[in-house]
């Protein structure tokens, strides 16, 4: 089975520290995708970034970076000095391979306020 | 334009009530997904299109969910006798193809009263 787990329901942070959202995942497959989306008010997901599971590079993109743990089964995000436009719904998914099946499996998602 | 449009973008219906929710994905897009979403959740599969064929429709939670896309392009979720828990925000999605990244709309939000 599939399953995607954010245990951080909540995170408030004061703008220029740093945050990390945590994501934990499980699959049986051997090949499979982990994205994260950002979520602000207006509701529309936004993508942020896809990773294979094969490639366990951390990626850096800005103020945002990525930590893929396959020993732990781990997807973590790290927001690096936080701005007020950070605040908003976080969801990480898992995506299985293609012809085993195409749906996103999401976590209920870290909801983020960024305090001025 | 650019991204996935959905329409309408707020629905209000009365219990009982058919409802059709429309999604128009980006141009070119070959897969075609929609989620729904419930309140301070995540978005929960309902069903996949490649092209005009419905390849999994697995996650329709009933019988009177149904969800088209006859040319391969728009795609209408047709929600018939609406229930009260039914009332979510409906997510579409489109991506070149399978294992690509998924682009989203801005969502339908449904409330049946």
């Amino acid at each position: 089975a599939q399953k995607v787990t954010q245990a951080q329901t909540e995170i408030s942070v004061v703008e220029k520290e740093d945050v990390t959202l945590d994501c934990v995942y499980e699959t049986r497959d051997t090949t499979y995708y982990l994205f994260w989306y950002k979520q602000p008010p207006s509701g529309e997901l936004v993508f942020l970034i896809r990773r294979n599971s094969f490639d366990e590079q951390n990626e850096i993109s800005g103020r945002y970076s990525w930590n893929f743990q396959k020993s732990t089964s781990s997807f973590n995000f790290t927001i690096t000095a936080s701005q007020v436009v950070d605040s908003a719904v976080y969801f990480c998914a898992l995506g299985r391979r293609p012809n085993t099946g195409n749906q996103f499996y999401f976590g209920t998602g870290t909801s983020l306020t960024v305090i001025p | 334009g650019a991204g996935v449009s959905q329409s309408p973008r707020y629905k209000v219906a009365k219990r009982g009530q058919d409802v059709a929710l429309r999604c128009d994905p980006i141009s070119g897009h070959v897969s075609l997904f929609w989620y729904q979403q419930a309140l301070g959740q995540g978005p929960e599969f309902l069903t996949y299109f490649q092209n005009e064929a419905q390849l999994d429709k697995s996650g329709l939670p009933s019988d009177r969910f149904f969800a088209e896309r006859p040319e391969g392009s728009v795609s209408t979720l047709k929600i018939q006798r609406t229930q009260q828990e039914d009332s979510a925000v409906y997510l579409c999605a489109s991506s070149l193809g399978p294992g690509a990244v998924y682009y989203f709309g801005p969502g339908t939000r449904l409330l049946v009263l």
